[in-house]
């Protein structure tokens, strides 16, 4: 069975603070897929980033960069310099790299940025 | 760029009528899925559909759901007879791998289901 854990419910910071979200993992596959989404007010999912299990080199995309550590079963989120628009709910998901293309969500961690 | 799209938007409903949600995949994707969030919770599975059938459902989706691809375009989520706690969103998503998966699943803007 997969499981996903975002320990921080809600989380909020001052506008321009760096702010990291967490996240672990479970799953008995060898292979698979790390995911963080984004829920604005709105309510639509936004796809941030995919990670593949093989690869476990940082990625920086602009202020947000992720952090994942496979030894430790985490996949870590930061916004560096965080604005308004940044507040969000956060997802973290997991999926297997064979079979069905099917996600398992964490409970996600709702960030406000005060300005 | 090629998206998932929901309609509707938003629908609000009468406890116990049936409801069809309907989503239109990415033309060449094979997998298709439904996904639901209750108001303040995670995102959970609910069913995936692959050569028209279903190929996996969770303990959520009970015989009061059904899904169909009635055309070539058209996936759809049918609720037989709407109970108050499946109000929520529902976001249709797909992908175009079969078996070696990509990772890649595009999800449509949801479909909000309020019943009353």
């Amino acid at each position: 069975a997969q499981k996903v854990t975002q320990a921080q419910t809600e989380i909020s910071v001052v506008e321009k603070e760096d702010v990291t979200l967490d996240c672990v993992y479970e799953t008995r596959d060898t292979t698979y897929y790390l995911f963080w989404y984004k829920q604005p007010p709105s309510g639509e999912l936004v796809f941030l980033i995919r990670r593949n299990s093989f690869d476990e080199q940082n990625e920086i995309s602009g202020r947000y960069s992720w952090n994942f550590q496979k030894s430790t079963s985490s996949f870590n989120f930061t916004i560096t310099a965080s604005q308004v628009v940044d507040s969000a709910v956060y997802f973290c998901a997991l999926s297997p790299r064979f079979g069905n293309e099917k996600l398992t969500f964490g409970t996600g961690t709702r960030l406000t940025i005060i300005p | 760029e090629p998206e998932v799209t929901q309609t509707p938007s938003h629908q609000v409903t009468q406890m116990g009528q049936e409801v069809i949600l309907r989503c239109v995949p990415i033309s060449n994707h094979l997998y298709f899925y439904w996904y639901r969030q209750i108001l303040g919770q995670k995102v959970e599975f609910l069913v995936s559909f692959y050569n028209n059938e279903i190929s996996e459902k969770s303990e959520i989706f009970d015989d009061q759901f059904s899904v169909e691809r009635p055309d070539g375009s058209n996936f759809t989520l049918k609720i037989r007879s709407t109970k108050l706690e499946d109000s929520a969103m529902y976001f249709c998503a797909s992908s175009r791998a079969a078996g070696a998966n990509t990772g890649e699943l595009f999800f449509g803007e949801g479909s909000r289901l309020t019943v009353l």
